[in-house]
């Protein structure tokens, strides 16, 4: 199975301040087709996960911009360019590369 | 719009089985594979079992392997799995999400299976 490492797992941060999450993939996920199978989601409090993310860098429909996904071979980024409250949640990474299908520990963002 | 909406949680006992059902619309179902993700109370989401979009093939999660069943009916638009030999670890809300390629981009809201004496 395709372990993702994610860190921190819990990152207090201040309004309007920016946050940056890491996920770290043990093996390739670069697909077929050149394309890297690499999702950001989003799950606030209460609330089922939504994507916001795929393939590295594509932001998904409604997706604020001040959300961006970077990265390459086994190291990818999601950064939150200013924090709003409405930010508060849990952020995964996962792999659709192979199955079974593997998420990071999550990462848990709070206002400070 | 898309919609999938899981249904089919609820109180079980251990040993006993379930059927969840994720009824979707807004879009091809035909095209699409299927997920079942679930979290475990305060825990991080877990994949539990997959069907590609002409149900060629399955794949299904050590811990549920020989016990759980995931199917996907076309003609209803409706995603399964079958749930055998449940355990109390097994307990977690349970969400159906649909993929076109690697991505998971819906989900559902999700239904609760509790798993206790």
């Amino acid at each position: 199975d395709i372990v993702l490492t994610q860190s921190p797992l819990s990152l207090p941060v201040t309004l309007g301040q920016p946050a940056s999450i890491s996920c770290r993939s043990g093996q390739s996920l670069v697909a077929s087709d050149g394309s890297t199978l690499l999702n950001w989601f989003q799950q606030r409090p209460g609330q089922s996960p939504r994507r916001l993310i795929y393939k590295v860098f594509n932001r998904d429909s409604g997706v604020p911009d001040r959300f961006s996904g970077s990265g390459s071979g086994g190291n990818f980024t999601l950064k939150i360019s200013r924090v709003e409250a409405e930010d508060v949640a849990v952020y995964y990474c996962m792999q659709g590369r192979h199955w079974p299908y593997t998420f990071g520990q999550g990462t848990k963002l709070e206002i400070k | 719009e898309v919609q999938l909406v899981e249904s089919g949680g609820g109180l079980v006992q251990p040993g006993r089985s379930l059927r969840l059902s994720c009824a979707a619309s807004g879009f091809n179902f035909n095209e699409y594979a299927f997920h079942w993700v679930r979290q475990a109370p305060g825990k991080g989401l877990e994949w539990v079992s997959g069907i590609t979009w002409d149900s060629g093939s399955k794949g299904y999660a050590d811990s549920v392997k020989g016990r759980f069943t995931i199917s996907k009916d076309n003609a209803k638009n409706t995603l399964y799995l079958q749930m055998n030999s449940l355990r109390v670890e097994d307990t977690a809300f349970y969400y159906c999400g649909k993929d076109k390629h690697g991505d998971l981009d819906s989900w559902g809201q999700g239904t609760l299976v509790t798993v206790s004496s």
